[in-house]
């Protein structure tokens, strides 16, 4: 089945030692999202790939960073992790402009020690 | 965007239909109003979104007012796996690709 995959599903980090998640998708969907979800809390978009322009939203720190080498997969870099970054780190994808329903992975839950 | 409001939590008993509520009175002219769900400890799943007309489809019913102030999203035969937290949405869809998650609803299926 096409899907939306994120490795691995917990990952566990010292605090500020870099850390990167990978998602990987099977839609062949264009637009690729990070959201960051903490604890009780709805889930807050980090920033977005559509195609190869890359969108940062304006409260996100510079601490997270993004790649997307091809249409398939995008990582998210944490360069210095601190305690207040442990969250579920959620991808999606859409398929612009057909759509804009977003599709999740299952999620990251990152714990930093 | 625009922003609604839910209640926190509603409870439901199972095989009854639930209705979850959503407000949404600044919602502007081609907004549209989206449903997610999050299971605990997954990834949110899309639903069922729509603009003017209810809409439905195999999961739910979307059932949205003429001043399209408010929606109900209708599950009709609620089970035991329809425990989740439900988000409203209003998002301008087609050419937007932000989806702004509010506190959303917790729904709980009772046996």
């Amino acid at each position: 089945d096409a899907m939306v995959i994120q490795n691995p599903r917990y990952q566990v980090t010292q605090f500020g030692k870099p850390v990167t998640l990978s998602c990987s998708q099977t839609l062949n969907h264009n637009v690729m999202y990070w959201y960051q979800q903490k604890s009780s809390q709805a889930p807050k978009l980090l920033f977005h790939y559509y195609d190869k322009d890359f969108n940062n939203e304006a409260d996100t720190p510079d601490n997270f960073q993004s790649r997307r080498p091809n249409t398939s997969f995008c990582f998210l870099d944490i360069r210095s992790p601190g305690l207040g970054d442990a969250a579920m780190y959620l991808c999606a994808t859409s398929s612009r402009p057909s759509t804009d329903t977003q599709y999740f992975g299952p999620g990251t839950r990152l714990t930093v020690l | 965007d625009a922003k609604t409001t839910q209640p926190t939590s509603m409870d439901c008993a199972e095989g009854r239909a639930a209705n979850l509520p959503c407000n949404h009175s600044t919602i502007s002219g081609n907004e549209y109003v989206y449903w997610y769900r999050q299971i605990h400890s997954q990834g949110p799943q899309y639903i069922i979104h729509g603009l003017k007309n209810n809409e439905t489809n195999e999961m739910a019913s979307l059932i949205i007012t003429e001043d399209r102030k408010s929606s109900t999203l209708i599950l009709p035969h609620a089970t035991l796996r329809d425990t989740a937290v439900y988000y409203c949405i209003v998002s301008l869809g087609f050419g937007n690709e932000k989806l702004t998650f509010g506190t959303g609803t917790r729904l709980t299926i009772i046996p």
